[in-house]
């Protein structure tokens, strides 16, 4: 299993400005899925964070409004900038166990809330 | 692409009764897996109980077991002796399998309620 620490657990920030979660893993992961949970909603992935290299961001997503950082293999951060109430929303990190790759395993989630 | 489809987005079970929640999915993939997710308001995903596209037999952890029917891509989970502790938003989940991870294609979700 792979234990994921996720900071910070929530917060309440103003618009217009940005937000950066983090996430460490107790083990190094080649691949860091990040996604997105809208208020009653399912889970949507924003971008998939590789070391080493640029994030690869979904349909809908882009890369100046969810700034990624993968600077090692066992940690990465999310960024959601330039804050509007419509970003208020649950942020969760993933990763899957290896080598196997079967299962995923989650962060706390961060509750962002704008107001 | 790939997606997955819950048709109950609420349901509610007496304790110690049974309750099945279904899912359904879309794939032109011949192996993958199959997960239900749990996350009670403390947001965590918990992982409920796994199965995979190869294997013909059904999945089954504790009070928790699944109806795989690959020929009719449906994935419904049934739980026994439902528990006050089982109350929550279950996840259908849907992970292909390739070289290198992929990410999880999610359900909407079902909120189960749990009556004493």
């Amino acid at each position: 299993s792979a234990v994921i620490s996720q900071k910070p657990s929530r917060d309440i920030c103003q618009r217009g400005t940005s937000l950066t979660i983090q996430c460490q893993v107790d083990s190094q992961v080649t691949m860091m899925f990040w996604y997105r949970q809208q208020p009653g909603q399912s889970l949507t992935l924003i971008a998939t964070a590789n070391q080493g290299s640029e994030a690869t961001y979904e349909s809908g997503f882009v890369i100046d409004k969810f700034p990624i950082s993968r600077p090692n293999l066992t940690f990465s951060t999310l960024t959601v900038s330039n804050l509007s109430p419509e970003d208020s929303s649950i942020y969760l990190c993933s990763v899957t166990n290896r080598p196997m790759n079967t299962e995923a395993f989650f962060g706390q989630g961060t509750r962002l809330t704008v107001v | 692409a790939q997606t997955v489809t819950q048709s109950q987005p609420e349901m509610s079970v007496q304790e110690a009764e049974t309750v099945t929640l279904s899912c359904t999915y879309d794939t032109s993939e011949s192996d993958y897996y199959l997960f239900w997710y749990k996350q009670p308001p403390s947001r965590q995903m918990i992982l409920v109980i796994r199965q995979e596209a190869y294997k013909q037999q059904n999945a089954t952890e504790n009070r928790f077991s699944v109806n795989f029917q690959k020929a009719a891509k449906s994935f419904s989970l049934k739980i026994s002796d439902s528990q006050l502790g089982d109350a929550a938003m279950y996840f259908c989940a849907y992970r292909r399998v390739a070289s290198g991870n992929t990410p999880l294609v999610f359900g909407k979700g079902t909120r189960l309620s749990v009556i004493a």
